[in-house]
């Protein structure tokens, strides 16, 4: 079946450093990916997204680059915080009229000062 | 804060027990979600309501019984539940448009545990 899967499942970093979270997609349909971060004991909480007409996206200190070639997604964080410490999910939505999001397993990022 | 609030943030109930999830957004948003999140696998959605109207249902047991009386509130009804129901169940609204699928703000989720 279907599903959105993520490379790492832990990655540890120096502050300071930049980070690179890597998920790849299998549906070539999907047109609208999403990542979000998810600190302990809070629910998931939006980072940013890009539609497939792009192919990279970017918001404050955070990139999202878009290879529909060989369906990859990344999530780059600039200048790692240790606040930037959780657990990143990427979500894609297979298009058409749905507004279902299929979630991945997460990556978990700990940042060390 | 998201604008989305859950209650109650602890649960734990036994298997004869019935019990409710509440969720509320303040977000003037027309779609809302229940997912449920358990250890070491992906957020599984269960249900989507747009504008009051429940579209989607995956396959989800009917001891979680769902209920959106208005577009800023969504309800999960529990009852007769087994110890593997035990997750934490996020609740999630958006926006959505002819346009597409827009971003889900979630909250902060119940911890439900079965006995």
């Amino acid at each position: 079946g279907e599903s959105v899967g993520l490379h790492l499942p832990t990655l540890s970093v120096q502050e300071g450093d930049n980070s690179i979270i890597n998920c790849a997609y299998s549906n070539s349909a999907s047109d609208y990916f999403i990542w979000y971060k998810q600190e302990s004991g809070k629910g998931p909480q939006f980072i940013i997204d890009i539609r497939s007409n792009m192919d990279k996206r970017q918001g404050q200190r955070v990139t999202v680059l878009l290879n529909k070639t060989v369906k990859h997604l990344s999530l780059q964080i600039a200048a790692t915080q240790p606040g930037d410490s959780a657990v990143y999910f990427c979500a894609e939505n297979y298009g058409g009229a749905t507004n279902k999001l299929i979630f991945g397993t997460g990556t978990l990022l700990a940042v060390q000062p | 804060e998201t604008g989305v609030t859950q209650t109650p943030r602890h649960l734990v109930m036994g298997m004869t027990n019935k019990k409710s999830l509440k969720c509320e957004q303040h977000l003037g948003h027309n779609a809302m979600y229940w997912y449920k999140q358990s250890a070491k696998k992906p957020l599984e959605l269960m249900f989507v309501y747009n504008f009051k109207e429940q579209t989607e249902n995956n396959s989800v047991p009917s001891r979680f019984s769902p209920e959106c009386p208005n577009s800023s509130h969504l309800f999960l009804h529990l009852h007769t539940l087994q110890p593997e129901d035990s997750a934490l169940y996020l609740c999630a609204s958006s926006q959505e448009k002819l346009a597409g699928i827009n971003e889900q703000y979630f909250g902060p989720g119940t911890r439900l545990t079965v006995t």
